[in-house]
């Protein structure tokens, strides 16, 4: 029973290099969503998706890219990297809309430097 | 717009006190309310929701939090804390769409 995986857990990129954060999700949920968690700053969203070839922008998406080509994956971009792109990333996923709350991933610690 | 604040960003507690952490949210909407909890190094997890009905839900490991409509507030509350407990817990509020809005986090420190 994997629910939310997300890869790596760990990485440190130079600043503008790319890379790709990977989120797979078991549980036939339609939504997932992509946060970002600064200390004292709770966790602000980025790109969400209701749906397999449908996503939308959240609170901060400048820097990111998502697509979501499968129910099951949920990859985020980060083109040109940049220190304030330092932070943890969670990966979400839920069976509706948010009354249902969210199943997370473990994250991952990116470090921009 | 919603938001959510959370009253103090740490709180401690000795082992088999009560624990009480304060959430407080703005909302133009009726709104859905969440507790989730974030073990170091893991990702975050529910542990209670209050959608509509009864307003005192309760949750995993013992927590129950109160929906007060006229107070804005949805405090979480445990009657006897465990040294288990220690951990950061986000409020969050949403409007039944898809972003729901969590508070900045108060972490628990559980004192032998």
């Amino acid at each position: 029973n994997a629910g939310v995986t997300q890869t790596p857990k760990f990485r440190i990129l130079k600043i503008g290099q790319s890379m790709t954060l990977q989120c797979a999700q078991d549980m036939n949920h339609n939504y997932m969503y992509w946060y970002r968690q600064d200390p004292g700053m709770g966790l602000k969203l980025i790109y969400y998706s209701v749906g397999a070839g449908i996503t939308d922008k959240g609170e901060v998406p400048n820097g990111y890219n998502v697509s979501r080509s499968t129910t099951e994956d949920f990859p985020l971009r980060l083109e040109l990297a940049a220190p304030s792109q330092t932070s943890v990333y969670f990966c979400a996923s839920g069976p509706g809309t948010d009354i249902y709350g969210y199943t997370f991933g473990s994250g991952t610690r990116l470090t921009v430097v | 717009a919603q938001s959510v604040t959370q009253l103090g960003s740490h709180v401690s507690v000795s082992e088999g006190a009560l624990v009480l952490l304060r959430c407080n949210y703005s909302s133009s909407v009726p709104p859905y309310l969440f507790w989730y909890v974030q073990y170091p190094n893991q990702g975050l997890q529910l542990l209670l929701k209050y959608t509509t009905g009864a307003t005192l839900v309760k949750g995993i490991n013992g927590f129950e939090a109160e929906f007060k409509k006229s107070e804005t507030s949805f405090h979480l509350t445990k009657p006897s804390a465990h040294m288990s407990d220690a951990a950061e817990y986000f409020c969050a509020v949403s409007s039944g769409g898809f972003k729901t809005i969590f508070g900045a986090g108060t972490r628990l420190f559980v004192k032998a």
